[in-house]
């Protein structure tokens, strides 16, 4: 069966410090892995996915497909980074995308 | 108008009403989607059209009645809904091309009294 797991449902960091969020997945199959994110008051959109490798707002996130996992990486976190963030996989080609429950960060100044 | 919108972002219905919600999409896709976000659980994807057909069909109940009349547009008819039906209903569309990214509206909070 399809699942993503995001073990913390809240995580709570001073700004400034580094930020990992956990994502953990299970699928037989090739992953496509996301990460989405929810500011307050605004709509879920997409932050990255693993298949750019890129950076987005200083956040990185590896595909690690010994332990199932992708998890969400910043050095040194920001105010602005609070948030709702959202590990997803797309069952491949199919965009039936599989959603964690979300891990709410707050940044403390 | 851009992006996605869904109507109306607040509803308040009785067991035995029939209300509609809707979605506009403005971005051109060919996939649109309607999703379900409650309290302590996932979003649960509910129903998947591409080119106006169904494609998914979460194992929803038939209480909730998906209509997509062209690929801009998509609805969600609701009749005799129970208490728990009430969440945060999120309406996205996709290109249609396997990238993963949905673009999603702002979602419609029901509440079943």
């Amino acid at each position: 069966a399809q699942r993503v797991t995001q073990p913390e449902k809240l995580l709570s960091v001073f700004k400034g410090a580094p930020v990992e969020l956990k994502c953990n997945y299970s699928y037989s199959g090739s992953p496509e892995l996301f990460w989405y994110v929810q500011y307050s008051r605004q709509r879920l959109q997409l932050l990255l996915r693993h298949i750019s490798r890129e950076s987005i707002k200083g956040f990185t996130a590896d595909l690690n497909k010994g332990e199932t996992s992708f998890h969400l990486k910043k050095p040194f976190a920001q105010e602005e980074d609070s948030a709702m963030y959202y590990c997803a996989l797309n069952p491949t080609g199919s965009e039936k995308l599989v959603f964690g429950k979300g891990t709410k960060l707050t940044v403390n100044p | 108008e851009t992006g996605v919108t869904q109507t109306p972002r607040h509803l308040v219905m009785g067991m035995t009403n029939k209300k509609s919600l809707k979605c506009e999409q403005h971005l051109g896709h060919n996939a649109m989607y309607w999703y379900k976000q409650s309290a302590k659980k996932p979003l649960e994807l509910m129903f998947v059209y591409n080119f106006k057909e169904q494609t998914e069909n979460n194992s929803v109940p038939s209480r909730f009645s998906p209509e997509c009349p062209n690929s801009s547009h998509l609805f969600l008819h609701l009749h005799t809904l129970q208490p728990e039906d009430s969440a945060l209903y999120l309406c996205a569309s996709s290109q249609g091309r396997g990238t993963g990214e949905l673009f999603f509206g702002e979602g419609s909070r029901l509440t079943v009294l």
